[in-house]
């Protein structure tokens, strides 16, 4: 299994353009999520979803938005990048809460740099 | 609102020493309680976990403490090792939903 993958691994964008932050498992996990880590922030959730076709927001969703068509995958749109989305994104997915809910599996992350 | 806090942004052991990371919360909600290491250029892992309802967990060198009066909890590492050398992450759910609320994180320097 490759677990969660994440492309790509580098991102340098101008204000205002668009782009498309891709993530897959392989282990059929219901629950994945985005999150951000920020200096002195931690991470924090972005958005997430717990099976295909439903999606919902998590603590900072502005300017995010996404999609949940498969199982399999769940990409990060940014619609018009601004320099605080500058940031490292994080996937990760999981079973839900109850089945081994502990063991959520983050991917390698993408460092994002908006100029 | 930090609702997750670790207030030492970082620490420094010697190797065979013991390493204690602390963490503190402010969300009597929160019932089940994770620590997650992260080296660099790499996502965090999984390291241990403790529901609410123990007030200790153990696997291997690592220990996590729960004080649910204090709100507070700590990953006690022994021995310390320069491989443990990461950032730590305490990360806490509520009951019903996948959702992490994580902490600033606390780096850990384990020296020779």
């Amino acid at each position: 299994n490759a677990g969660v993958t994440q492309t790509p691994k580098f991102q340098v964008l101008k204000t205002g353009q668009s782009m498309t932050l891709q993530c897959a498992q392989d282990m059929n996990h219901e629950y994945m999520s985005w999150y951000r880590q920020d200096p002195g922030m931690g991470l924090r959730l972005i958005h997430y979803s717990v099976g295909a076709g439903i999606t919902d927001q998590g603590e900072v969703p502005n300017g995010y938005n996404v999609s949940r068509s498969t199982t399999e995958d769940f990409p990060l749109r940014l619609l018009s990048a601004a320099p605080s989305q500058t940031s490292v994104y994080f996937c990760a997915s999981s079973h839900p809460t109850g089945v081994a809910a502990d063991t959520q599996y983050f991917g390698p992350g993408t460092r994002l740099t908006v100029l | 609102d930090q609702q997750v806090k670790q207030n030492s942004p970082s620490l420094s052991v010697q190797e065979g020493r013991i390493s204690i990371l602390n963490c503190d919360y402010t969300n009597s909600m929160f019932d089940y309680f994770l620590w997650y290491k992260k080296y660099p250029a790499e996502g965090p892992t999984f390291l241990i976990s403790i529901s609410s309802i123990k007030d200790k967990n153990e696997d291997g060198r690592f220990t996590v403490f729960l004080n649910k009066s204090a709100k507070h909890l700590s990953l006690h590492i022994v021995p310390s090792q320069p491989g443990d050398s990461a950032v730590y992450f305490c990360a806490a759910y509520t009951g019903g939903g996948n959702k992490l609320t994580f902490g600033t994180g606390t780096q850990l320097k384990v020296e020779l």
